[in-house]
């Protein structure tokens, strides 16, 4: 089975500083992968898919990079809003998996 | 508006069934990939069972397996999740969601319903 491994699991940052977390893949998914954030008590959003590309209307500060197991997800100001948990998926197979989550708070 | 609306939730016996629908809206139901997704209480998002547009595949993930059984509507633009055998592992939110793009079987998810949640309890 496909497992994504998230990474922190948790983190502090104050607004505008560089945030950077980071998402594996336990086998080669090519750029078949997502990520979201969550906000309590919500469903998640999606902000970027096939491991780069933004999705409409979410903030230019939010990107994506990576490609076969390693990937990285950076907020490149952070703002209030940001505050939530953002997680990985892959869509590289039937069973779709999610990372574990990074919980993001704003200092 | 792209509107996905569960229903059926609420608090069940151990072993016990609930039927879980999602009401969509907005878009040609019959033309995408549908799925649900579970939350557990304080936990991350599971990915439990996937259906292709005519309803003909379906794949579920090993921990419901057996037990769940996803199905559609298209007539009725609704996706269903029967659900037997519940146990507390179960207790979630449950989320439904669609592929980002028509007939695509591997595609990240938007939009998700707002969530529904069932308790597994005595």
């Amino acid at each position: 089975d496909m497992q994504m491994t998230q990474s922190p699991s948790s983190l502090s940052a104050s607004v505008g500083d560089r945030v950077t977390i980071t998402c594996r893949a336990s086998q080669n998914i090519d750029t078949y992968l997502a990520w979201y954030q969550q906000k309590p008590g919500k469903a998640p959003n999606v902000l970027i898919y096939d491991a780069s590309t933004l999705e409409s209307g979410v903030p230019s500060r939010f990107s994506g990079s990576g490609s076969g197991t390693e990937f990285t997800l950076t907020i490149g100001s952070l703002q209030p809003d940001d505050f939530g948990t953002y997680y990985c998926q892959q869509y590289n197979t039937y069973s779709p998996t999610f990372g574990q989550g990074t919980k993001l708070e704003i200092k | 508006e792209v509107q996905l609306v569960e229903s059926g939730g609420g608090l069940v016996q151990p072993g016990g069934s609930l039927r879980l629908s999602c009401a969509a809206s907005g878009f040609t139901f019959s033309a995408y990939w549908m799925t649900w997704v579970r939350q557990a209480p304080g936990k991350g998002l599971e990915w439990v069972a996937n259906i292709n547009p005519s309803g003909s595949e379906k794949y579920y993930a090993d921990s419901v397996k057996g037990r769940f059984t996803i199905s559609r509507d298209n007539a009725k633009s609704s996706l269903y999740l029967q659900m037997n055998s519940l146990s507390g592992e179960d207790t979630a939110v449950f989320y439904c969601a669609r592929a980002k793009l028509p007939a695509a079987k591997y595609n990240w998810f938007d939009p998700w319903g707002q969530g529904i949640l069932v308790t597994v309890s005595s």
